[in-house]
C-alpha cells in the first residue's frame, strides 16, 4: 500500500525558514517524480514544485522561485522541501504527491494527508 | 502561464443526475489535463488524466473528454459520495496550473 506521510508543518515566522519532509512507502521510491502541491486556507490547488526520480531535474512555481528548494533522499525514501524567506501568502496544507512516472509527468496518482503551514508573527 | 477557467463554480444536483463539469485552458494544451476529487479535509483525489484516461479504482460512472483549450468532466449517474470539489489541472508546460473548482453539492 502506498503510503506518503509528510511532516514539519507548524507556525514559522514571516522570513524565517521551515523543512518539509514526505515518508513514502509502499513503492520503489526511486523509480517516481514527486511534487510538493499546496492549497491556501478556502483557495484552489497550487503545484509549487516537483521533481524527477534521479533527482536531476526540477521544477518550481514562480512564487516560490529561489526561496524553497525541493530534494529527495532516494536511500531514505524521503522528500524534502526547504522553505525560506516565508511570507504571509505561503500559509497552507502542503502535500506531497507521488507522480506517474520516473520523469515529471504531472499524474499526481497518490497524496500524502498534507501539513499545515502558517507564516505569521 | 496558463489560466484554467472552470465553469460552474457551483452546481446543484440530486443522486442520479447526470452532470457535466466545463474546464477551459488559456492556450492549448492538447490532451494533458487531469482532474482530481477533492472532499473536505482530505487530500485529492486523482480520476482522469490525459484528458480521457480513467485512473485505476475510479468507477466508470467518471469519464473526461476534450483536447486543446476545452475540456469536459462528466459523472453519468451522481452517488452520495460523489460530492465533493473538483478541479482541473494542466500537464502540459511548468507552472502545472488548477482551475479554481467546482463545487457539486446535494440539491
Amino acid at each position: 500500500e502506498v503510503q506518503l506521510l509528510e511532516s514539519g508543518g507548524g507556525l514559522a515566522p514571516p522570513g524565517g525558514p521551515l523543512r518539509l519532509s514526505c515518508a513514502a512507502s509502499g513503492f520503489t521510491f526511486s523509480s517516481y517524480a514527486m511534487s510538493w502541491v499546496r492549497q491556501a486556507p478556502g483557495k484552489g490547488l497550487e503545484c509549487v514544485s516537483g521533481i524527477s526520480g534521479s533527482g536531476g531535474s526540477t521544477y518550481y512555481a514562480d512564487s516560490v522561485k529561489g526561496r524553497f528548494t525541493i530534494s529527495r533522499d532516494n536511500s531514505k525514501n524521503t522528500l524534502y522541501l526547504q522553505m525560506n524567506s516565508l511570507r504571509a501568502e505561503d500559509t497552507a496544507v502542503y502535500y506531497c504527491a507521488k507522480d506517474g512516472a520516473i520523469v515529471v509527468v504531472v499524474r499526481f496518482d497518490y497524496w500524502g494527508q498534507g501539513t499545515l503551514v502558517t507564516v505569521s508573527s | 502561464d496558463i489560466q484554467m477557467t472552470q465553469s460552474p463554480s457551483s452546481l446543484s444536483a440530486s443522486v442520479g443526475d447526470r452532470i457535466t463539469i466545463t474546464c477551459r485552458a488559456s492556450q492549448s494544451i492538447r490532451s494533458y489535463l487531469n482532474w482530481y476529487q477533492q472532499k473536505p479535509g482530505k487530500a485529492p483525489k486523482l480520476l482522469i488524466y490525459a484528458a480521457s484516461s480513467l485512473q485505476s479504482g475510479v468507477p466508470s460512472r467518471f469519464s473526461g473528454s476534450g483536447s486543446g483549450t476545452d475540456f469536459t468532466l462528466t459523472i453519468s449517474s451522481l452517488q452520495p459520495g460523489d460530492f465533493a470539489t473538483y478541479s482541473c489541472q494542466q500537464s502540459f508546460s511548468p507552472p502545472y496550473t488548477f482551475g479554481q473548482g467546482t463545487k457539486l453539492e446535494i440539491k
